[in-house]
């Protein structure tokens, strides 16, 4: 199994542009979530999806948009990107939303907006 | 906001000796867990421990432990036996039901050879 995947690893955009994060997990959970993390201020939560068909904000969802494709991806839009979303992204995913539900995480995307 | 706080930015322990980090958080929920990540060079976010509020027992994970005190809202981690390979980005962190989760700013653990 390999987890939770997340393409691409590294990226640089100029501000305006646009870009799709892409996350696979193949643990058959339910519920995904992307955080983004900057220095100093650990993890937080952008968007999450408790279930397929579902998408809820986070604390930080301005500048974003999801889609969960299926069960297994859940994708991160930057419409027109500035350089306040430089930062590095992490998908999760876990069996379901709540309490007893521990969060795998991917390896990270680098993203730098010039 | 209901905050996660993490007072120290960098600590150092000795090998095979014993360092204990610390987190302290706020919430208005009274179902919540707690966790530990640790996050080593590669990035990659790694459960070290967690904990349900309900329980009073605290938890413990071979050398890793945390003493959680609910009543101060403080919920520590204590590595025992520091392995070079516990050097790491450790996050301090907690959930509820309602899906906030909130993790602290993160405590860089260096381990001395």
């Amino acid at each position: 199994n390999a987890g939770v995947t997340q393409t691409p690893k590294f990226q640089v955009l100029k501000t305006g542009q646009s870009m799709t994060l892409q996350c696979a997990q193949d643990m058959n959970h339910n519920s995904m979530y992307w955080y983004r993390q900057d220095p100093g201020m650990g993890l937080r939560l952008i968007y999450y999806s408790a279930s397929e068909g579902t998408t809820d904000k986070g604390e930080v969802p301005n500048g974003y948009n999801v889609s969960r494709l299926n069960k297994r991806e859940f994708s991160l839009r930057l419409e027109s990107a500035a350089p306040s979303q430089t930062s590095v992204y992490f998908c999760a995913s876990s069996e379901a939303v709540g309490i007893g539900y521990e969060q795998y995480f991917g390896p990270g995307t680098r993203l730098t907006v010039t | 906001a209901q905050t996660v706080t993490q007072s120290q930015p960098e600590m150092s322990v000795q090998e095979a000796e014993t360092v204990t980090l610390s987190c302290t958080y706020d919430t208005s929920e009274s179902d919540y867990y707690l966790f530990w990540y640790k996050q080593p060079p590669s990035r990659q976010m790694i459960l070290v421990i967690r904990q349900e509020a309900y329980k009073q027992q605290n938890a413990t994970e071979n050398r890793f432990s945390v003493n959680f005190q609910k009543a101060a809202k403080s919920f520590s981690l204590k590595i025992s036996d520091s392995q070079l390979g516990d050097a790491a980005m450790y996050f301090c962190g907690r959930g509820g039901n309602n899906n906030d989760m909130r993790f602290g700013a993160g405590t860089r653990l260096t381990v001395k050879p």
